[in-house]
């Protein structure tokens, strides 16, 4: 079965400055990969996927994802943080097993300070 | 489009009391779902359905029962609340269940309470 690792249940970040938010999957074939967001009391909003083709993802809101297949890994980047990118973040990927399965990391809480 | 509608947004019961979160989709979509957050540990998929009158397991399915009678709708029965199923519950759709690369639509999400 596949798995979703996400690094650091908290990342605090000042304004402006860049946001890294790092996933690491596991998977014995290239996956589908999504990330998701979610703000206080709402539900879960796709950023970006990953499907097959061109490996940096562009999302909204400025945020972008990069697939490396070496490195099983698909982080999210944004190179300047603002305040209502505060929000917890979910990285998650779909798994093939006759049906589709969507699996999720535990999730990474963005703190932006000002 | 409404998208994806939960009801109700907030409950509280008591143990052993019984109840049935409602999930509605307007997207004609194949695939539906149910998860459950807690903190520290993502979202969990409870049930999922591919289609009307198919149902299957996932992670955490003990204490909770699904039915798919309509493509529309996909409510979650708890039968007996336990003070562990305390938890925020989504409800999620995807327009194909072949379709790796769809992804999932949430609702807004159910704050469960059991007491």
């Amino acid at each position: 079965a596949q798995s979703v690792t996400q690094l650091g249940s908290h990342v605090s970040v000042s304004e402006g400055a860049l946001v890294l938010l790092r996933c690491n999957y596991s998977s014995s074939v290239p996956p589908y990969l999504f990330w998701y967001v979610q703000y206080p009391n709402q539900g879960l909003q796709l950023l970006l996927k990953y499907t097959t083709g061109a490996t940096l993802v562009k999302g909204i809101n400025g945020f972008e994802a990069e697939f490396k297949k070496s490195e099983t890994s698909f982080h999210l980047t944004k190179p300047s943080a603002h305040m209502s990118d505060a929000a917890e973040y979910f990285c998650a990927v779909s798994e093939a097993s006759g049906t589709y399965k969507y699996i999720f990391g535990t999730g990474t809480r963005l703190k932006v300070l000002a | 489009n409404a998208g994806v509608t939960q009801t109700p947004k907030f409950q509280v019961l008591k143990t052993g009391q019984s109840m049935t979160l409602q999930c509605a989709q307007d997207m004609n979509h194949e695939y539906m779902s149910w998860y459950r957050q807690d903190p520290g540990m993502g979202l969990r998929l409870i049930h999922y359905s591919v289609g009307a009158g198919i149902t299957d397991q996932g992670e955490v399915p003990n204490g909770y029962n699904v039915s798919r009678s309509t493509t529309e709708d996909f409510p979650l029965r708890l039968l007996s609340a336990a003070p562990s199923q305390t938890s925020v519950y989504f409800c999620a759709s995807s327009y194909s269940k072949f379709r790796g690369n769809s992804p999932l639509h949430f609702g807004n999400g159910t704050r469960l309470t059991v007491t």
